[in-house]
């Protein structure tokens, strides 16, 4: 069966830092991976996804995710944080959209 | 704002009764998708529907049923409602059938069971 596992359930970085979302994830082929942004009283909003090809894929806002098929793992990554950047987080997995519980992001000034 | 529109944005009802929501996907869009998001259970894929049929399920309970209108709106009922039914009920709509096309999600509609 498909799972998804975001190991950080809350993360705080300073305003400029770089900035590093975990995710694994666990499926018998090659999935497809989404990471999703949800601003707080919001619904959710595709930040980029994965299915095939370049395994480092670009999104909105700035971010990035590597897919890694040997560590079952698709981070998402983003050079410099803002502070309209806190929100929570979600990695899911295709095609059966199963979600990780969410990774919370505080952005400190 | 993502096109999708969800009415009611707020219920609050008793155990026991039965309640509709409603879903307005983006204009052109096909696919509407229906989740629960509590704290409980997290983010759950509850069912999908393409140009009116049933096309994937999820965690969907025996309690909760779904459908897709000729005019592509869609509507969740939730019956017997516990007090384990509260939480936040997204829609998302795709252009077409398959997972790995864009969804765009709605405000979402929280409900709320006393």
């Amino acid at each position: 069966a498909q799972s998804v596992t975001q190991p950080d359930i809350h993360i705080t970085v300073s305003e400029g830092a770089s900035l590093e979302l975990r995710c694994n994830y666990s499926y018998g082929a090659t999935p497809y991976l989404f990471w999703y942004v949800q601003s707080p009283g919001q619904g959710l909003q595709l930040l980029l996804k994965y299915f095939s090809g370049d395994t480092l894929v670009q999104g909105i806002k700035g971010f990035e995710a590597e897919f890694k098929r040997s560590q079952s793992s698709f981070n998402l990554r983003k050079p410099s944080v803002h502070w309209s950047d806190a929100a929570e987080y979600f990695c899911a997995v295709g095609p059966d959209m199963r979600f990780g519980a969410g990774t919370r992001l505080t952005v400190k000034p | 704002d993502s096109g999708v529109t969800q009415t009611p944005k707020h219920l609050i009802t008793a155990t026991g009764q039965r309640v509709t929501l409603r879903c307005s996907p983006r204009s052109g869009d096909l696919s509407v998708y229906w989740y629960q998001q509590s704290l409980d259970q997290g983010l759950q894929f509850l069912i999908q529907y393409y140009n009116g049929e049933e096309r994937a399920k999820g965690n969907i309970l025996e309690r909760f049923s779904a459908q897709q209108f000729p005019d592509l709106h869609s509507e969740l009922n939730l019956s017997s409602l516990e007090l384990g039914d509260s939480a936040l009920y997204f829609c998302a709509s795709s252009v077409a059938s398959g997972t790995y096309n864009e969804q765009f999600f709605g405000p979402g509609t929280r409900l709320t069971v006393l």
